[in-house]
């Protein structure tokens, strides 16, 4: 069993629309979680970072990180034509690797 | 640009050669991430060095490979005796180290092994 499951899509959604992406987990440990964008052929950037449970809101994306349930979601507001591209989440626990999911490729039609 | 940079952008090898790339961090950052991406994957962590000293390294990364950061500042990557298997996206991260988690990533460099 991988460590970090994400759906990879391809998610394909017209503009305006609210973008759901999820990932699961299976370590207990992990306490440090974070989502990246990633366009093709680009390095990740990195858009969400939370520690622990909880919500976190920047402007048109919302995370959250349900521990219990080992499963964080990232939720994209109104979304546009430029937010098409790969999103990743990662996490990690007390120590320095990162655990990264697949990717879901998202497609925004304008 | 205050990013971090990573040079080659592309790399064309034939198998057998040796290459290296380079990372250059955000000045700053004390800890610097290798890892490795295929396509239709997320990164994959191969190692991770705070300051000049190698910390951690994954399983996946083979006695081919090696990864330095001899003064602390940029950091390279060696493959030796590329194979096919090896042809992926080479990703170098930094992080400032008080809020640990908080990783940027480089461009990275396309190796393509034939």
């Amino acid at each position: 069993q991988k460590e970090v499951e994400q759906d990879p899509g391809p998610l394909s959604v017209p503009e305006g629309a609210i973008v759901s992406l999820n990932c699961t987990y299976s370590n207990s440990a992990f306490q440090y979680f974070m989502w990246y964008r990633q366009y093709s052929r680009k390095g990740p950037e990195l858009l969400m970072y939370t520690y622990s449970s909880g919500n976190k809101e920047d402007g048109r994306f919302t995370a959250q990180v349900d521990k219990s349930s080992k499963y964080i979601s990232l939720f994209i507001r109104d979304s546009q034509p430029s937010d098409s591209a790969t999103y990743l989440c990662a996490m990690s626990g007390t120590g320095n690797q990162f655990y990264f999911g697949t990717g879901t490729s998202l497609t925004v039609i304008p | 640009d205050t990013g971090v940079s990573q040079d080659p952008r592309h790399k064309i090898t034939k198998r057998g050669q040796n290459v290296t790339f380079r990372c250059d961090p955000i000045s700053e950052h004390n800890r610097l991430y290798w890892y490795r991406q295929t396509l239709g994957q997320g990164p994959e962590f191969l190692t991770y060095f705070q300051n000049e000293a190698q910390l951690e390294k994954s399983r996946l990364l083979s006695d081919r490979f090696s990864a330095e950061r001899p003064k602390g500042s940029f950091s390279t990557l060696e493959i030796q005796r590329t194979e096919q298997g090896d042809s992926a996206m080479y990703l170098c991260a930094s992080s400032l180290g008080l809020v640990k988690n908080e990783q940027f990533f480089g461009p990275g460099t396309r190796l393509t092994v034939l």
